[in-house]
């Protein structure tokens, strides 16, 4: 059972736009979510992060929106770049004893097109 | 920026023989993963070392997979006998702590003929 859900595999966006990536979650119990984009052939790259006592994090063109009601986050990329077309996956953990143990989602394929 | 480094880039090796990647992770992080990657899936945690020791390898097939980071930095994965489902990416990631973001390297892809 997938406790993290990414339902759009992929995501066709045209330059300069906003682009919005969605994740679903199912455990009340996660309490930090992270976003990393995946280029082919290499490692995921961490791109911004969430703590559940928030509900905004910015840094730069990327913005993560949690919302805990919904048990739901969005990343926004405003402007969307072709460079940044790659696979962007979402986790989520939560505190397991002294361990965090992080769940992904199956990653959304973002295209860019110019 | 410093990376966690992996070798090899890409491994061939024929079912039932033995294969072993070697990852060093940033310097100072104490918390080290070894995750594998099939396409199409998100990263799947093998094993996750605290320092010298496991904390988490619930999901390593331990007939066939070890793991080891003797003492406490670079660490090695060994696979022995090698399947033909055992094809995948194998990502090394590591942390400074366990509230903070993971780092990867840029894996070992594995194919078994």
């Amino acid at each position: 059972d997938q406790q993290v859900k990414q339902n759009s595999p992929s995501l066709s966006v045209q330059e300069g736009r906003i682009s919005i990536l969605n994740c679903d979650y199912t455990n009340s119990m996660f309490d930090y979510f992270l976003w990393y984009k995946k280029y082919p052939a290499e490692g995921p790259t961490f791109l911004i992060s969430i703590s559940s006592i928030k509900d905004k994090n910015e840094d730069g063109r990327f913005t993560v929106f949690l919302n805990k009601s919904a048990k739901h986050l969005s990343l926004h990329i405003v402007p969307s770049q072709p460079g940044d077309s790659a696979v962007y996956f979402c986790a989520a953990s939560a505190r397991d004893g002294n361990n965090r143990k992080l769940i992904w989602g199956l990653g959304t394929s973002l295209a860019v097109n110019p | 920026e410093a990376e966690v480094a992996q070798s090899p880039r890409y491994k061939i090796t024929e079912k039932s023989q033995a294969v072993a990647f070697w990852c060093d992770p940033i310097s100072g992080h104490a918390t080290l993963y070894w995750y594998r990657q099939i396409l199409g899936q998100g990263p799947e945690l093998l094993v996750q070392f605290q320092d010298e020791s496991v904390v988490d390898d619930s999901q390593l097939p331990k007939d066939r997979f070890s793991a080891e980071r003797l003492k406490g930095v670079d660490s090695t994965l060994k696979i022995q006998p090698a399947e033909l489902g055992d094809s995948a990416m194998y990502l090394c990631a590591s942390s400074l702590g366990r509230d903070t973001p993971l780092h990867f390297g840029n894996g070992t892809r594995l194919t078994v003929t």
